[in-house]
């Protein structure tokens, strides 16, 4: 696609469930990052890939959450046992190698009740 | 301290007016960014800068890096200009471009 593309855009899951939120980055962009906005505060980095390299998970907030990226392309961001601190919106965004200039995704809004 | 910070936190605006959005950091950067989220949740990039100006039809943006300040600013501004603001920065010595970025300037243009 023309963009990066997140998807469900909107999942409400009770606490305790697991869930999958999923990235597809622009096609060529080797570089994908994870970030989290929790309501009425800042864009907080998760995690970042980069072609065939390990991921810097240093943003991950708990050992719930855990991310990978098959291929080189499509990510999947997991939370396990969703607690309600875990509401937010999820972005996704990615880059050339090399680039500073990153394109995001429309989020994907998370509620756990 | 936060290492980007921006000003102000919250901006009302009637339809026409000049808008400045205000961004300092405190960390040395390989490019600072501008970006606008609107209500949805949705992130779009206005602009990449690592030095001087940049212009886009009514957006102007410029960084001064000695000072680590940049300005966003909005002629002529509209009610579609409504959204939030972030400044955020790729900071030079991670190793990698992860972005810090400033709580965002929530901005609401009244026809």
């Amino acid at each position: 696609g023309a963009g990066v593309s997140q998807s469900p855009s909107n999942k409400v899951t009770e606490k305790g469930k697991d869930v999958e939120l999923r990235c597809d980055p622009i096609s060529g962009h080797t570089a994908l990052y994870w970030y989290r906005q929790s309501l009425g505060q800042g864009l907080e980095f998760l995690i970042y890939f980069q072609g065939n390299s390990a991921p810097d998970k240093s943003g991950l907030p708990s050992d719930r959450f855990s991310a990978e990226r098959t291929g080189g392309s499509v990510s999947t961001l997991t939370i396990q046992r969703t607690q309600q601190e875990d509401s937010a919106v999820y972005l996704c965004a990615s880059s050339f190698t090399g680039s500073t200039e990153a394109f995001f995704g429309q989020g994907t809004r998370l509620t756990v009740v | 301290k936060n290492e980007v910070e921006q000003s102000p936190q919250n901006l009302t605006a009637q339809e026409g007016e000049f808008i400045t959005i205000n961004c300092s950091y405190s960390v040395g950067i390989s490019a600072l960014h501008w970006l606008q989220q609107h209500p949805g949740g949705g992130i779009v990039s206005l602009f990449m800068l690592s030095s001087g100006k940049k212009k886009h039809g009514r957006l102007i943006a410029t960084i001064n890096i000695q000072e680590k300040h940049s300005s966003l600013h909005i002629t002529a501004s509209h009610p579609r200009d409504s959204a939030v603001y972030i400044c955020a920065v790729s900071e030079r010595a991670s190793g990698t471009y992860k972005y810090i970025f400033g709580t965002g300037t929530r901005l609401k243009v009244l026809a």
